[in-house]
């Protein structure tokens, strides 16, 4: 299996461009999950989904973030329009049920500036 | 609410040395618990679960952790440091689908 994957893995933007993240989950794996990780912060749950519906979205900062899940096997997270404090590294992870551990993706390390 | 509480932002160790890394929970149900270790510009990579079975777990590379319900703890422990040990370690907690991590805790081996 190929794991959680995740592109690109390094984006480097200008303050007020957009950004899209995007995230490939473990074929199966019915729950996907956006996280991001700062040093002030730590890890951050921003949204997941189940069964491509969004359940708890109580972690997305402000408007101009938004997630989508089209289908099972696709994830997109967007900032538009981006500010250089969000800047961080971005993390989607999946897993097939309740109570199971989480499989994390590489990460996105974002840059704005 | 289910909360993460990681004692110690720094840990070090001598190489050979016991490693003990602290995480208490507060959960409002029977909780599933995990710990992550993340190495640097990696992803996070699952050590060890507690899934309400045995209240001692094994994980990889060695480490192991104990549910203390009355503890409300879940400590993170291996009898001897390697260098390769050297990451950060989150501990976290799942009630429903959704994890909540500690803050996490930087362990350093010294040689």
């Amino acid at each position: 299996d190929a794991g959680v994957i995740q592109s690109p893995r390094h984006e480097v933007t200008e303050m007020g461009q957009e950004v899209t993240l995007r995230c490939k989950p473990i074929s199966g794996h019915n729950s996907l999950f956006w996280y991001r990780q700062t040093m002030m912060r730590g890890l951050e749950l921003l949204i997941y989904f189940n069964n491509n519906v969004p359940i708890d979205d109580s972690g997305m900062p402000e408007d101009r973030f938004s997630a989508k899940m089209p289908n099972a096997s696709f994830s997109t997270l967007k900032i538009q329009p981006s500010e250089p404090r969000d800047s961080a590294v971005y993390f989607c992870a999946s897993n097939p049920g309740q109570g199971v551990e989480q499989y994390f993706g590489p990460g996105t390390r974002l840059t704005v500036t | 609410a289910q909360s993460v509480t990681q004692l110690g932002s720094h840990v070090s160790v001598s190489e050979g040395a016991l490693v003990l890394l602290r995480c208490n929970y507060s959960s409002s149900v029977p909780p599933y618990l995990f710990w992550y270790v993340q190495y640097p510009n990696q992803g996070l990579q699952l050590l060890l679960k507690y899934t309400s079975a045995a209240t001692l777990v094994k994980g990889i590379n060695g480490f192991e952790a104990e549910f203390k319900k009355s503890e409300t703890s879940f400590h993170l422990t291996k009898p001897s440091a390697h260098m390769s040990d050297a990451a950060e370690y989150f501990c976290a907690v799942s009630e429903r689908r959704a994890l909540t991590f500690g803050s996490g805790t930087r362990l350093q081996v010294q040689p």
